[in-house]
């Protein structure tokens, strides 16, 4: 089974710190990718990488950068936490299968950010 | 307007009851997936479609690529099934070899006893 860990179930932290999530996926999965989900607002794509030091943006970057420096860890950076950041964060991955694949994605536990 | 909408927004069943999630989208894809997720924030993935009809247990997965348009069904519900539905699709173009999903906002299950 793959397995997707995030390093925290609950994190609570103050205006202005830096945040780091860390997401590891066990299966050598290519693509991997950051959401927040908020009520009525759904999965919303933050980032997402497809390889080693590859990331390109989703649709709600500002305010968040990531890294990937080896392929089965992608961390999620809060440079300066606000509380418009408070959010479920999930982390995905899945196998780079082409135009035509399934690209069925595995998801993490979740990690609840509050911003105080 | 979002290419994926779930309707409804909220649903409310007794035990027992057969119960439809509906999912349209406006825009070419090559598949459709379904995924649980239950109180707590995990999300499994129930079922991939590209055309046709799925069925594990008691969930049943349609899709209709003509109309644009896919069903959930549960058969038998039970208070188990109380979760999260999201509907997402993978668009045909630019990007789409990266994986990614576009996602509806989800159906909000409650089944009571």
């Amino acid at each position: 089974d793959v397995k997707v860990t995030q390093s925290s179930r609950y994190l609570v932290k103050r205006t202005g710190e830096k945040v780091f999530l860390e997401c590891v996926q066990d299966m050598d999965h290519e693509n991997m990718f950051w959401y927040r989900q908020d009520p009525g607002l759904g999965l919303r794509l933050i980032y997402f990488s497809y390889d080693v030091k590859m990331k390109e943006k989703g649709d709600i970057p500002e305010g968040y950068s990531v890294s990937r420096e080896k392929k089965e860890r992608f961390s999620l950076i809060l440079e300066s936490a606000s509380t418009n950041q408070t959010s479920m964060y999930l982390c995905a991955s899945s196998l780079r299968t082409g135009f035509r694949g399934t690209d069925t994605q595995y998801f993490g536990p979740g990690t609840r950010l509050t911003v105080l | 307007k979002n290419e994926v909408e779930q309707s409804p927004q909220n649903l409310t069943a007794q035990e027992g009851e057969f119960i439809t999630i509906n999912c349209s989208y406006s825009v070419g894809i090559s598949a459709l997936h379904w995924l649980q997720q239950h109180p707590g924030g995990g999300i499994v993935s129930l079922f991939m479609l590209s055309s046709g009809k799925k069925k594990h247990g008691r969930l049943i997965a349609t899709i209709n690529i003509q109309e644009k348009h896919s069903s959930l069904h549960i058969t038998a519900s039970h208070p188990r099934d109380s979760a999260v539905y999201i509907c997402a699709v993978k668009l045909w173009g630019g990007g789409t070899s990266y994986g990614k999903l576009t996602f509806g906002q989800g159906t909000i299950l409650t089944v009571h006893p």
